[in-house]
């Protein structure tokens, strides 16, 4: 089993619609969460940390279910510049060596004017 | 400056070459990454460093060789690659080793013959 997976995808979703992806994970010493957005041929940018209460950015909320593993990311009013690969990362806190940050294999969005 | 800059942004090169690639902050971080992203996979760390020392070295092939000559650079030495070492090589940093976020860089495409 992979550490994080995702919706597969693509979504191919019209200009306004409400979009949601899913992503879990299965170490369970996962420390801290985030959605990464990255466009073609680019590196990664970081979108938003997602905490355990729930935070919620312009158009975008994320959510974090310890108990279930599982992290989730809501795109209301999607806009075409919406159009990307989400990444759902984890970071796991390796006591001896440091942190690594694994990555999901990403779900590809495209918002269709 | 909120900048890691990475050279070249392409790279083509034989198995008999050695090359490096760079990278380099200025934001004071302590952390620096390198990862390897294939086309429309994730990117995979492959080597950590915390405060200028190697922390993390994710079984990588000796054909790759890091190097952090001072905290605010990072190098990957390549020699005699294989043409499944075609990626996007990307760089990362982050102020402490233990922080949640992390800067890319924009990457250098290799190819490899």
């Amino acid at each position: 089993r992979k550490e994080v997976e995702q919706d597969p995808g693509p979504f191919n979703v019209p200009e306004g619609a409400t979009v949601a992806f899913n992503c879990t994970y299965s170490n369970s010493a996962s420390q801290s969460f985030f959605w990464y957005r990255q466009d073609c041929r680019k590196e990664p940018k970081l979108l938003m940390s997602v905490y355990s209460s729930g935070n919620e950015d312009g158009r975008f909320t994320a959510q974090l279910n310890r108990a279930s593993q599982y992290i989730s990311l809501l795109i209301r009013d999607s806009k075409l510049s919406d159009s990307a690969t989400y990444l759902c990362v984890v970071k796991i806190w390796l006591y001896f060596y440091g942190q690594n940050f694994v990555f999901g294999p990403g779900t590809r969005l495209s918002v269709l004017p | 400056d909120t900048e890691v800059t990475q050279t070249p942004k392409h790279l083509v090169m034989g198995m008999t070459n050695k090359k490096s690639l760079k990278c380099e902050q200025h934001m004071g971080h302590r952390a620096m990454y390198w990862y390897k992203q294939k086309a429309k996979k994730p990117p995979e760390l492959m080597f950590v460093y915390s405060y200028e020392k190697l922390s993390i070295n994710e079984s990588v092939p000796s054909r790759f060789s890091p190097e952090c000559p001072n905290s605010s650079l990072l190098n990957l030495h390549l020699h005699a690659l294989q043409p499944e070492d075609s990626a996007l090589y990307l760089c990362a940093s982050s102020q402490e080793p233990g922080a949640d976020t992390q800067y890319f860089g924009p990457g250098t495409r290799l190819t490899a013959l």
